[in-house]
């Protein structure tokens, strides 16, 4: 059973960068496993940000960047602004399928 | 401006099957390259993919299923249809779709398996 990992939690400041996670159980994330990055705010449906690696939507702030960094997907968030504080999941795609982490709650305080 | 809104039933007996629409509109529904997928996330719980359908017709679910999910494409009505069988207590959840990579979203629906 293949297991995706994200940190369960990250606290950033206003205005400061904060890099989150996604890891493999399979060993490392390459870009064959086409990460995807999403925002979920409470009560809302998520909202995609980054998706093949690194590639942005028209709605991405252009804070957000997604990278590989040491064998996993990142997320970077450069310049963290209060309206970042949300639930952040990774999705990875395997030959089984897509599997999600478990999920990343930023503060930003 | 692009919509996809789910219906169905809200509440589903156990052991019968929950069927939801996805209704699209305001993007192209039938040409490039890309996924339709179902999610869904139970109450206070992370996102799980249930399945993906693909422009080019073929379909891929999560295993741990077990293969009570179906999706189906109606391109004549723009809908994205997912069949969930023999639910339990285990299925409630808020179930949305979406297309990837597009990163379209439906607004979610929620359905609660219970007698």
């Amino acid at each position: 059973q293949t297991v995706v990992t994200q940190e369960p939690s990250l606290t950033v400041s206003p205005g400061g960068t904060v890099t989150l996670t996604c890891g493999s159980s399979t060993g490392s994330v390459t870009t064959y496993n086409y990460p995807y990055w999403f925002q979920q705010k409470p009560g809302q449906a998520p909202r995609t940000l980054i998706y093949d690696t690194s590639d942005t939507l028209s709605w991405t702030p252009a804070r957000f960047s997604g990278s590989l960094l040491g064998g996993k997907a990142a997320l970077t968030l450069s310049g963290a602004q209060p309206e970042d504080e949300a639930e952040y999941y990774c999705l990875l795609s395997y030959r089984d399928g897509w599997f999600f982490g478990g999920g990343t709650k930023l503060a930003v305080l | 401006q692009v919509r996809l809104q789910e219906s169905g039933p809200g509440l589903v007996r156990p052991s019968q099957t929950l069927s939801l629409t996805c209704s699209v509109s305001g993007v192209s529904f039938n040409s490039g390259d890309y996924f339709w997928a179902w999610f869904r996330q139970p109450a206070g719980k992370g996102l799980e993919w249930i399945g993906r359908f693909f422009s080019t017709g073929s379909t891929k679910y999560n295993p741990s299923l077990s293969g009570r999910a179906t999706i189906s494409v109606d391109t004549f009505r723009r809908q994205i249809s997912l069949e969930l069988t023999s639910v339990t207590a285990a299925d409630t959840a808020v179930y949305y779709c979406a297309r990837h990579p597009s990163g379209y979203w439906g607004q979610g629906i929620s359905v609660t398996v219970s007698s």
